[in-house]
């Protein structure tokens, strides 16, 4: 089974600091995703990629920075945390193609004062 | 706009009894759709997908797609209270470079001993 790790796990961040989130794959999948979870909305998805080097926007970007140094590895940044931000965030990965599963980490909550 | 609507937004079903859940796509250009169960505090993981009208059925649990009404419908039987979870809809397109899935707000599914 494709194994998406995450970390931190838990993360206190105050706010207008800087927050960032790891993600790694061991799967060699060229596509990885970052979405957050919050009660009521389901799961959104904030940025994606294709592989090393790209990052895409998805349908709510503001606030968030993406970044892929390499196949394995997809980080989410927030440059200037807000209590808004505040939420549960999964990172998951796949191969192209919109028939393909979608591989989901452990999550990483996220709590800014 | 939510794009996946799914209904209802909780369901308790009695143990051994029957679950139906129901999700919709407004996005006439989806050709996948996929039912993905998520554990209270774990991450979403994918239970079933299908591509194709019609049905499929995998030992408890059967998936329907109605592609004309873009309306797929999850039913699990003999309901037992490990299937008590949030159950996601997603839908995917079949277009390059479309390698996203939107999801749904969910359904929480409580199983009554």
């Amino acid at each position: 089974e494709a194994a998406v790790t995450q970390s931190p796990r838990n993360k206190v961040a105050v706010t207008g600091g800087k927050v960032t989130l790891s993600c790694n794959q061991t799967n060699n999948h060229n596509n990885m995703y970052w979405y957050r979870q919050d009660t009521g909305h389901g799961l959104r998805l904030i940025h994606y990629s294709y592989g090393a080097g790209s990052t895409e926007k998805g349908d709510i970007p503001d606030g968030y920075k993406a970044s892929r140094p390499s196949q394995e590895n997809f980080s989410l940044i927030l440059e200037l945390a807000t209590p808004s931000q505040t939420s549960v965030y999964f990172c998951a990965s796949g191969d192209p193609g919109g028939a393909l599963e979608q591989y989901f980490g452990p999550g990483t909550r996220l709590t800014v004062l | 706009q939510q794009k996946v609507q799914q209904s209802p937004e909780s369901l308790i079903v009695p143990e051994g009894g029957m679950a139906s859940l129901n999700c919709t796509s407004s996005d006439r250009n989806v050709d996948y759709f996929w039912w993905y169960r998520q554990h209270s505090g774990k991450s979403p993981k994918m239970l079933m997908s299908i591509f194709s009208n019609g049905e499929k059925e995998e030992g408890r649990f059967t998936v329907h797609l109605n592609k004309a009404s873009l309306h797929t419908s999850l039913h699990i039987r003999d309901s037992q209270p490990s299937d008590s979870a949030l159950y996601l809809c997603a839908a995917s397109r079949n277009t390059e470079g479309a390698d996203r899935l939107t999801f749904g707000k969910g359904t929480q599914l409580i199983i009554q001993p």
